[in-house]
């Protein structure tokens, strides 16, 4: 399995909170991701990153901001959650573009 | 939107082997072909991915006709760990983040 460590793997929410997700690899993969999946909706991309520091918006992006400061590391913030955004959220990775992508176990958010 | 149609169910009989169809009659030269399966809620797992050729890894076979408007996913000895949902994605971007864009995959279920 690739190593990719998504945290927290659970968590419950009050509506209105901030709320981040935090991904670490240790493949030292340049291309990080991040998708929620959601019944009826398979996959969707929010945002990904290419570099250190370099990040853009995938299709269902609003509501969300990411940083990555360190290769190993990319955050998924929600700087206040509602319950629209109860979802499970993948963390996924790949060496560069071209490259298989893999993806971590996934994190169950649940804003209530 | 996903470039790709696939059965929403299918079922194949343990041990005998499954083939998942999957229709991507847009797909561009340079587009690869990836299949990817989600066990219960776990993360998306990478089977196998080709270009044009078929191939073969110790998962599964990919067959992809002349013309690259289809594949065929061939799990060889079906076991009722097989039973999941297989998404068939064609992976769009250029040179960029190369994102991959999920439909609603087939559910497989593999009986005894």
């Amino acid at each position: 399995d690739a190593g990719i460590t998504q945290s927290p793997r659970h968590k419950v929410t009050e509506t209105g909170t901030p709320v981040t997700l935090r991904c670490h690899q240790t493949e030292n993969h340049r291309y990080m991701y991040w998708y929620r999946q959601d019944p009826g909706h398979g996959l969707r991309l929010i945002h990904y990153s290419y570099g250190v520091k370099d990040t853009d918006k995938g299709e269902v992006s609003d509501g969300y901001s990411v940083s990555r400061s360190k290769t190993e590391d990319f955050l998924l913030t929600l700087e206040s959650a509602t319950s629209s955004q109860t979802s499970v959220y993948f963390c996924a990775i790949s060496e560069s573009s071209g490259n298989t992508i893999y993806f971590g176990e996934g994190s169950w958010l649940t804003v209530v | 939107d996903a470039k790709t149609t696939q059965p929403p169910s299918m079922d194949c009989a343990e041990g005998r082997a499954a083939n998942l169809p999957c229709n991507h009659s847009t797909i561009s030269g340079n587009e690869y072909v990836y299949w990817y399966r989600q066990i219960h809620s776990q993360g998306p797992q990478y089977i196998i991915h080709g270009l044009k050729n078929n191939e073969t890894n110790e998962m599964a076979s990919l067959i992809i006709t002349e013309d690259r408007k289809s594949s065929t996913l061939i799990l060889p000895h079906a076991t009722l760990r097989d039973t999941a949902v297989y998404y068939c994605i064609v992976r769009v971007g250029g040179a960029g983040a190369q994102k991959l864009v999920f439909g609603q995959g087939t559910r497989l279920t593999i009986n005894p």
